[in-house]
């Protein structure tokens, strides 16, 4: 079935570096893949989507690129602010359904 | 504000209760979904609608649950004797499906919080 990988463990760095949170995924045909998150107390926003191989997803400075030939959908901002302390969840469509991954939490000190 | 609501927010029941739970999702959209969301955990489908229509209801944890759209506009999940393991945070989602390349994007309320004494 269709699921999605997201590398263990909260992501603490500090104001203006640079962040990465790997994804990769498992699914039959040719899901679209996106990035939510969700800020504390807030629910979960759709960050950016992408929905074919190559295609590059972008939203508030965060970028990430559809890789078919390594199934990989990794999220990346090139100057974090403290505002971008959130959970990020890594999903994908299939079967009239999202399959996520347990999310990162990240957390941005100043 | 038109976004997916939930009602109630939070929700403290005692085991053995029945309880439901209501979602309005966003006006123009014709399908509706729920999750659920255990703590450290991404959300977990359970079951969706199209218009009133409930088209999957297959990962429905229990026959315990059950959902129901009866008009197509807002849906209720109900849990019928509670259990401890039922303590979760329950999402709503709703989308419009569009044509062509078959891609839509489900926007989340702010999740009921269920908890289980």
């Amino acid at each position: 079935g269709n699921s999605v990988t997201q590398m263990e463990g909260p992501v603490t760095l500090s104001e203006e570096a640079f962040l990465t949170i790997n994804c990769t995924y498992t699914a039959t045909g040719y899901p679209s893949l996106f990035w939510y998150v969700q800020y504390p107390g807030e629910g979960l926003q759709l960050l950016l989507k992408a929905t074919k191989a190559d295609d590059k997803g972008s939203n508030k400075g965060f970028e990430a690129t559809y890789r078919k030939e390594t199934t990989s959908f990794h999220l990346e901002k090139g100057s974090v602010q403290v505002s971008d302390s959130a959970v990020y969840f890594c999903a994908l469509d299939g079967n009239n359904r999202l399959a996520f991954g347990k999310g990162n939490q990240v957390v941005v000190i100043p | 504000d038109t976004g997916v609501s939930q009602d109630p927010r939070h929700k403290i029941t005692k085991r053995g209760q029945n309880v439901t739970f209501r979602c309005d999702p966003i006006s123009e959209h014709n399908r509706l979904y729920w999750y659920r969301q255990t703590l450290g955990q991404g959300p977990e489908f359970l079951t969706y609608f199209q218009n009133e229509a409930q088209l999957e209801k297959s990962r429905l944890l229990s026959d315990r649950f059950s959902a129901e759209r009866p008009k197509g506009s807002f849906s209720t999940l109900e849990i019928q004797r509670t259990e401890q393991g039922d303590s979760a945070m329950y999402l709503c989602a709703s989308s419009t499906i569009t044509t062509g390349f078959f891609t839509y994007e489900q926007y989340f309320g702010p999740g009921t919080r269920l908890t289980v004494t």
